[in-house]
Parts: structure tokens; sequence; C-alpha cells
């Protein structure tokens, strides 16, 4: 069984350019959340998705968006980046809702954005 | 508010020493489940308990036991006889089961083993 696979996993991009970034959830998973980890911040939760639609959103200025397929893929988009947008940014999808219940997530490996 | 508190920021021990890992939580549900995962240097969270609000029954896997207090309202997690490859950021997590939760983040507590 395939994991969560992320891509790219290492980017360099520059102040003011614009970065989208995948995720392939596991099969039969139908959520497919998204965090932004920084050494200070921790895991900051910014969106999830449940059959293509935006469920739950974390405080990030509207410049972080994504969307998911039909197929439960998805991606994020940062747009006019910020050098603070530097951080490692992870999706794990999980069969139901992350915050509800019990359902266990299960990340990718992340892409890690660097802005210079 | 739901919230979770990892108040130790680094641990460092040495290998083969045992060591506890603590997590506080806040929540006025009455059903909730709390988890660990660990990340290893290479990045990706790997889920490793979950608990449920009315099992308070301590859990051992091996090495690993997790102690629930639902009078502390805490979920402690220990390692006994640490070895090197238990260096990783911890994060203990809790979440709801209304469909508007969201699955809270404790900030991790980065573990050094020492050889």
């Amino acid at each position: 069984k395939a994991g969560v696979t992320q891509t790219p996993r290492y980017l360099i991009k520059t102040r003011g350019q614009q970065v989208t970034l995948s995720c392939s959830p596991i099969s039969g998973h139908r959520s497919v959340s998204w965090y932004q980890q920084t050494p200070g911040q921790g895991l900051q939760f910014l969106f999830e998705y449940f059959s293509e639609t935006q469920r739950n959103k974390g405080n990030f200025p509207g410049r972080f968006s994504g969307r998911q397929f039909s197929n439960s893929r998805s991606e994020m988009n940062v747009s006019t980046l910020e050098l603070g947008d530097s951080a490692l940014y992870l999706c794990a999808s999980s069969f139901g809702l992350a915050g509800a219940g019990a359902n266990v997530l299960t990340f990718g490996a992340g892409s890690r954005l660097t802005v210079l | 508010a739901q919230k979770v508190t990892q108040a130790q920021t680094e641990i460092s021990v040495v290998e083969k020493e045992d060591v506890t890992l603590d997590c506080v939580y806040e929540t006025r549900d009455t059903t909730y489940y709390l988890f660990w995962y660990k990340q290893p240097p290479s990045g990706e969270l790997v889920f490793l308990i979950r608990r449920n609000s009315f099992d308070e029954q301590n859990e051992i896997s091996g090495r690993y036991s997790w102690n629930f207090q639902k009078s502390t309202s805490s979920f402690n997690f220990t390692i006994t006889a640490s070895q090197v490859v238990d260096s990783a950021v911890y994060f203990c997590a809790l979440s709801g089961q209304s469909r508007d939760d969201k699955i809270i983040f404790g900030k991790g507590t980065r573990l050094h083993i020492l050889p």
C-alpha cells in the first residue's frame, strides 16, 4: 500500500514568486490536510479538504490556498512568497475528517520550501 | 477551546535511560481522542498510539508506554531503556468528535538520545 506522496521534496524560490505543492493521499482516503512546520511555531494547521470541499481552515492569510481533485489528490498554493514562508509543508491523509473522532493521520515526508 | 501543551521543548538523555514526555490537554468535550506521533529526522510523522476518553487503561508496547489520566488531563509517554533510534520530535495531539473539529497538535518535544 503506497504511502502519502508529496512533491516536490525540496524547492527554492525568491520573494514574490508563487509555489504549488502536491499531495497524493493513500488510496481510499478522502481527507487531505496541510500543515506548516517551522522551528518556532511547531505544526500549524493550514486547511483540510474532504471530497473536494474545504472543510476547515487555519489562521493563514489568503495567499495560502488549496484545492482537492476528484481522485483526492490535493494541491496547495502560496502566492507572493515572503521570507517567513520558508518551512516544511506537510500533508496528511485520513479516511474521515482529521479532527473528527479516531481518524489516524498518515503523513507524507513533506516539501521543504526555502524562500530567498 | 481545545489546547495541547507539551511543556518540554527539548530533552537529552543518555542511551538506556528512561525518559517521560509530558502532554497536558484541555477540552470541554466528553468524548475526545488523544494521539502521539513521532517525527524522525526524515520528516515524516509516524502514528504511535490513539486513546479515546473512555479508555483510561495504560498501554505498553515494547519499550513504549503511555499513561492516560483524566483527573489531571494528561497523556504522558515513557520510553524505557532509550535507544539512539528514539531520537526524534514527538507530538501529542487531540481531536474531538464533531465534523467541525480540527485536530490540535502540541508544539512537540525534541528528544536527543546520546550514545
